[in-house]
């Protein structure tokens, strides 16, 4: 199993410029989740899914949008970045909610925009 | 959800116990602790979590105080592969959360040879 992937690993973008993150998870988790995390912070949520098909925002929704077409892809789009949206962003998945449910998370997409 | 208190570093010798705590005195009843850590420039991964009573798994134990207002994390024999950041993180679970986990800015606890 590869757990949760990330494509890409690394992007520079300009101002301005749209771009598409993509989480894939190949164990049939149901929840999926985007954070992204700032130098020296811990990590902020910006959209989940919790099943194919749904999306809903997270703390910090503004400037991004997400589509879960497939169970086990979950896509992150930028429409116009901005310099703000600097950061390292995480997908993350899990079964669903309950105490048992630990989050598995990716290893990282490092975004920056000029 | 409940807010957590964390110190910001600590160090630890290779070899012995880490004992790292957090604060979280207005937690409610049906809240858990969970632990992630974040080793560097990696994604979080989940450690332990519990509710009442104390947990103990492959990686580590966790010890929660009789009232819940706090709790410690113990990596009984740390390495310097445990050298990363640690999150304690109270939240819900089941029915209406989504499984929302809030991130401090957590406990970077160093493993020194």
């Amino acid at each position: 199993n590869a757990g949760v992937t990330q494509t890409p690993k690394f992007r520079v973008l300009k101002t301005g410029q749209s771009m598409t993150l993509l989480c894939a998870q190949d164990m049939n988790h149901e929840y999926m989740y985007w954070y992204r995390q700032d130098p020296g912070m811990g990590l902020r949520l910006i959209h989940y899914s919790v099943g194919e098909g749904t999306t809903a925002k997270g703390e910090v929704p503004d400037g991004y949008n997400v589509s879960r077409l497939k169970k086990q892809n979950f896509l992150l789009g930028l429409e116009s970045a901005a310099p703000s949206q600097t950061s390292v962003y995480f997908c993350a998945s899990s079964y669903g909610t309950g105490p048992y449910n630990e989050q598995f998370f990716g290893p990282g997409t490092r975004l920056t925009v000029l | 959800d409940a807010k957590t208190t964390q110190p910001p570093s600590m160090d630890c010798a290779e070899g012995r116990a880490a004992n790292l705590p957090c604060n979280h005195s207005t937690i409610s009843g049906n809240e858990y602790v969970y632990w992630y850590r974040q080793i560097h420039s990696q994604g979080p991964q989940y450690i332990i979590h519990g509710l009442k009573n104390n947990e103990t798994n492959e990686m580590a134990s966790l010890i929660i105080t009789e009232d819940r207002k706090s709790s410690t994390l113990i990596l009984p024999h740390a390495t310097l592969r445990d050298t990363a950041v640690y999150y304690c993180i109270v939240g819900y679970a089941g029915g209406t959360s989504y499984g929302k986990l809030t991130f401090g800015q957590g406990t970077i606890l160093t493993v020194h040879p």
